[in-house]
């Protein structure tokens, strides 16, 4: 099984500062990567997919990198609605068997 | 819209079997492939399997084969998963969610608004 490992694990941060969480992988995945983000008590939300690729409608401030096995998501002025759990998840496996991180909670300081 | 609406939670005791359906609208049911994940309460995501609507072809993760049934009804646009056996750490909120292709990549959009399955005696 492919294996992903975020860090950190929770986080602290203020309104307006630039944000990094990684996401590494135990094999190369390429750019087969994506991020959700997750408020509580809701379904999570596509932020990220492909590694590099901006949903349509959320915002610019979102921005991963990376490919192989590091992979970043980048948010560069964090605004309120901001603060929740992020999860990367690899989509390489084939046949699928799919795998999330195990989350970065974002926490206002 | 793209909407996947979900069935309301359930309670079930010990080896018991659940069944929960994931209604589908705005979109083209057939052409897309409906992924089944699921949450503990505080924990990360976990995913189960995915059943394309219009072959009927369908995986699982190896940790839920045997006892996790996907299906569809492309009649009603919606899919179902059924989880047999039930034990207290299948307690969880299941998540259907349409997966997108593009190239090869591939990503999940949107999620149902999850369904929470307990299991207690």
């Amino acid at each position: 099984d492919i294996q992903m490992t975020q860090s950190p694990s929770s986080l602290s941060a203020s309104v307006g500062d630039r944000v990094i969480i990684t996401c590494r992988a135990n094999q190369s995945i390429s750019s087969y990567l994506n991020w959700y983000q997750q408020r509580p008590g809701k379904a999570p939300d596509l932020l990220i997919y492909a590694a590099t690729s901006l949903q349509s409608g959320v915002p610019s401030r979102f921005s991963g990198g990376g490919s192989g096995t590091d992979f970043t998501l980048t948010i560069s002025s964090l605004q309120p609605e901001d603060f929740a759990t992020y999860y990367c998840q690899q989509s390489y496996s084939s046949p699928p068997e799919y795998t999330f991180g195990q989350g970065t909670r974002l926490n206002i300081k | 819209q793209v909407q996947l609406e979900q069935s309301g939670a359930e309670v079930k005791k010990p080896g018991a079997s659940v069944k929960v359906s994931c209604k589908a609208s705005g979109y083209s049911f057939t052409s897309h492939d409906i992924n089944w994940m699921r949450q503990a309460t505080g924990q990360g995501l976990e995913w189960v399997g995915w059943v394309n609507p219009s072959s009927g072809n369908k995986g699982y993760a190896q940790k839920f084969q045997g006892r996790v049934t996907l299906t569809t009804n492309t009649s009603i646009n919606t899919a179902y998963m059924e989880l047999s056996s039930l034990r207290s750490d299948d307690t969880a909120v299941y998540y259907c969610a349409r997966q997108m292709w593009s190239h090869y990549y591939n990503w999940f959009d949107p999620w149902g608004q999850g369904t929470l399955v307990t299991v207690s005696s």
